[in-house]
């Protein structure tokens, strides 16, 4: 069975710092990651995927994700936080089974920022 | 483009009762997933319909099912509505075994 743990569930970062969102996966197969982020009272928002090709995946809004493969984690990065950026972020893994491609999610880490 | 659409936006229930929830796809795909998020945790997937039927299910009870139409939007009905059945269930929708999913704004349910 497929797992994501994310570590920590609140992060709190000052406007301009560096955002890290840690996430660790278990997976039998060679797994498809993901990162979504939910704003208050609406739908997760696609930030970015692995699937297999490059391990450093850019995605919207100046997020960055490392697949590695080693320490299997794929930790969510951003140089720079915006006030924009708090938002509750979940990590997510599929194995796209011939059966569906269901996501297994973590718990989520909500993140504050200060100005 | 429409992206995946749900309604209703919010719904109150008392225990006992039924709800039916309901999803529109995102133009082209044809594969929908529903998911229950409870307060403060990740969602859970419930189940995926392809193609009229049920091709995939998390770990929820039969008082859990679905249906999907052949213009492929589908229906999430929860039978016998318990207390801890309050959650955003949130609709997602894809093509048969491609990687990604795109949610809809989800549905806020309240049993009382």
């Amino acid at each position: 069975a497929q797992s994501v743990t994310q570590l920590g569930s609140h992060v709190s970062v000052s406007e301009g710092a560096l955002v890290l969102l840690r996430c660790n996966y278990s997976s039998s197969v060679p797994p498809y990651l993901f990162w979504y982020v939910q704003y208050p009272n609406q739908g997760l928002q696609l930030l970015l995927k692995y699937t297999s090709a490059a391990t450093l995946v850019k995605g919207i809004n100046g997020f960055e994700a490392e697949f590695k493969k080693s320490e299997t984690s794929f930790h969510l990065t951003k140089p720079s936080a915006h006030m924009s950026d708090a938002a509750e972020y979940f990590c997510a893994v599929s194995d796209l089974k011939a059966a569906g491609n269901k996501l297994t999610f973590g718990g989520g880490t909500r993140v504050l920022v200060k100005p | 483009d429409a992206g995946v659409t749900q309604s209703p936006t919010h719904l109150i229930k008392t225990r006992g009762q039924q709800v039916t929830l309901r999803c529109s796809p995102k133009s082209g795909h044809d594969t929908v997933s529903w998911y229950q998020q409870a307060l403060g945790q990740g969602p859970q997937f419930i189940f995926q319909y392809y193609e009229e039927e049920e091709r995939q299910r998390g770990n929820f009870p039969d008082r859990f099912s679905g249906h999907q139409f052949p213009n492929y939007s589908s229906e999430l009905n929860v039978n016998a509505l318990l207390l801890g059945d309050s959650a955003l269930y949130l609709c997602a929708s894809s093509l048969y075994l491609t990687d990604t999913q795109y949610f809809g704004p989800g549905t806020r349910l309240t049993v009382l």
